[in-house]
């Protein structure tokens, strides 16, 4: 089983829709969860941290649960700016290390 | 303006060629990363740099090589034995070279590699 999985996508949804992501991972210990967002061949930019009570940026809400070791990014009102790819990203509990999801490719349609 | 400055942004290599990725972050960060990102894959930790003059292996260090001679800077090198070097290849740094609870990871631009 792979440490931190998403669905790959693409999800295509029209303007104004509200859209969900999840994203698992492996290691019940991890403590840091991120969501980034990648535009097509351009750097991974942080979208917002991911607290255990869940918190929200505007139209992005992230939430955790540590029971079923899940993430979840929502985003209400998609724009078309918001077409990127998700990346979900988890800290290794005592590797120092961040481990990337494969990520999720938005398509919002006009 | 802090940043991580990461060049070229296109590198072409040849057969049996080394060639190395330069990578500069003015954010006085301890920690220096490299990741390379194949189409549809995850990141993957070439390698990395917890402090200066220090640095491990990630999880596909085969054919690279890095320095960290100076906290600013952390090139990193694609030798010839790395047999499918194409990809996008991404230098991140962080405040610190231990992890801590919601420590962020900072990119810079990428640099695209392809063989001729």
């Amino acid at each position: 089983r792979k440490e931190v999985e998403q669905d790959p996508g693409p999800f295509n949804v029209p303007e104004g829709a509200t859209v969900a992501f999840n994203c698992t991972y492996s290691n019940s210990a991890s403590q840091s969860f991120f969501w980034y967002r990648q535009d097509c061949r351009k750097e991974p930019k942080l979208l917002m941290s991911v607290y255990s009570s869940g918190n929200e940026d505007g139209r992005f809400t992230a939430q955790l649960n540590r029971a079923s070791q899940y993430i979840s990014l929502l985003i209400r009102d998609s724009k078309l700016s918001d077409s990127a790819t998700y990346l979900c990203v988890v800290i290794s509990p005592g590797t120092y290390k961040y481990i990337f999801g494969t990520g999720t490719r938005l398509k919002v349609l006009a | 303006d802090g940043g991580i400055t990461q060049s070229p942004k296109y590198l072409f290599r040849k057969e049996g060629q080394n060639v190395t990725l330069s990578c500069e972050q003015n954010l006085n960060h301890d920690a220096m990363y490299w990741y390379r990102q194949d189409p549809g894959q995850g990141l993957r930790l070439i390698y990395y740099s917890q402090i200066v003059n220090d640095f491990q292996k990630g999880d596909i260090a085969e054919g690279y090589s890095v320095s960290r001679e100076k906290k600013e800077s952390f090139p990193l090198t694609v030798t010839s034995a790395q047999k499918n070097p194409t990809a996008f290849y991404l230098c991140a740094s962080s405040k610190q070279g231990r992890l801590t609870t919601n420590e962020k990871l900072f990119f810079g631009s990428g640099t695209q590699l392809s063989v001729l």
